[in-house]
């Protein structure tokens, strides 16, 4: 079964800097991972899928990048209502399972 | 527009079986790459996936539940059922359905349900 790390645990940073999120696969998985937000009180959000595309609706600010088993996610120049939970998502075709990883919690240094 | 929303009881006892209907628009389960999937997540932890239903009326479960869960699309169309037998305190966590895409991509997810169990 794949496990999905998560680093940092928590970053503090200002709006207007430059979030970096990782996310490490214990087995390698393409390029079959998601990324999403979820603020308090509310449902994940979608934010990119298949590593680097960007779902409906989500500013440019947000980047996914990577592949095989280490991927990245960006946000740049912080804006105040991206701090939240960050959750990567991989999909694995044997056995047919799906993981999340243990959340980066993004908060306002 | 896609929505999904997810029902059932807010408490169930110890031991007792839940079970969690999720009611979709927008979308036909029947159409190829379409699936529902059960998430849940217990109060300040992350999220764990549960189960997974799709176009083909495939289904499949998380290894470590997979003995006490049962996916299954009701008898309408537009309505997916997770059952979870012998509950436990443990298992106390909001529970979401959300569309998935090819087993890919969750989007959207419904607004969630507090399940608590407890006697």
């Amino acid at each position: 079964e794949i496990v999905l790390t998560q680093s940092p645990d928590t970053l503090s940073l200002s709006p207007g800097e430059t979030a970096t999120l990782s996310c490490r696969a214990s087995q390698y998985i393409s390029s079959y991972l998601a990324w999403y937000q979820q603020k308090p009180g509310q449902s994940p959000r979608l934010l990119v899928y298949d590593a680097s595309n960007r779902a409906t609706g989500i500013p440019a600010r947000f980047s996914g990048s990577g592949s095989g088993t280490d991927f990245t996610l960006t946000i740049s120049s912080l804006e105040p209502e991206d701090f939240a939970v960050y959750y990567c998502q991989e999909r694995s075709t044997w056995p047919p399972a799906v993981t999340f990883g243990q959340g980066t919690r993004l908060d306002i240094k | 527009q896609v929505t999904l929303r997810e029902s059932g009881p807010a408490l169930v006892k110890p031991t007792q079986t839940l079970t969690l209907t999720c009611t979709f628009s927008g979308f036909s389960l029947s159409t190829a790459g379409m699936c529902v999937s059960w998430v849940r997540q217990p109060p300040g932890k992350a999220l764990e996936w549960l189960a997974l239903i799709d176009w083909d009326d495939d289904k499949f479960y998380s290894s470590s539940l997979m003995t006490r869960l049962t996916i299954s699309k009701a008898a309408s169309k537009d309505q997916v059922v997770l059952t979870m037998t012998d509950m436990d305190p443990l298992d106390t966590a909001t529970y979401y359905c959300a569309r998935t895409y090819y087993h890919r991509k969750f989007d959207p997810w419904g607004q969630g349900i507090l399940v608590t169990v407890s006697s």
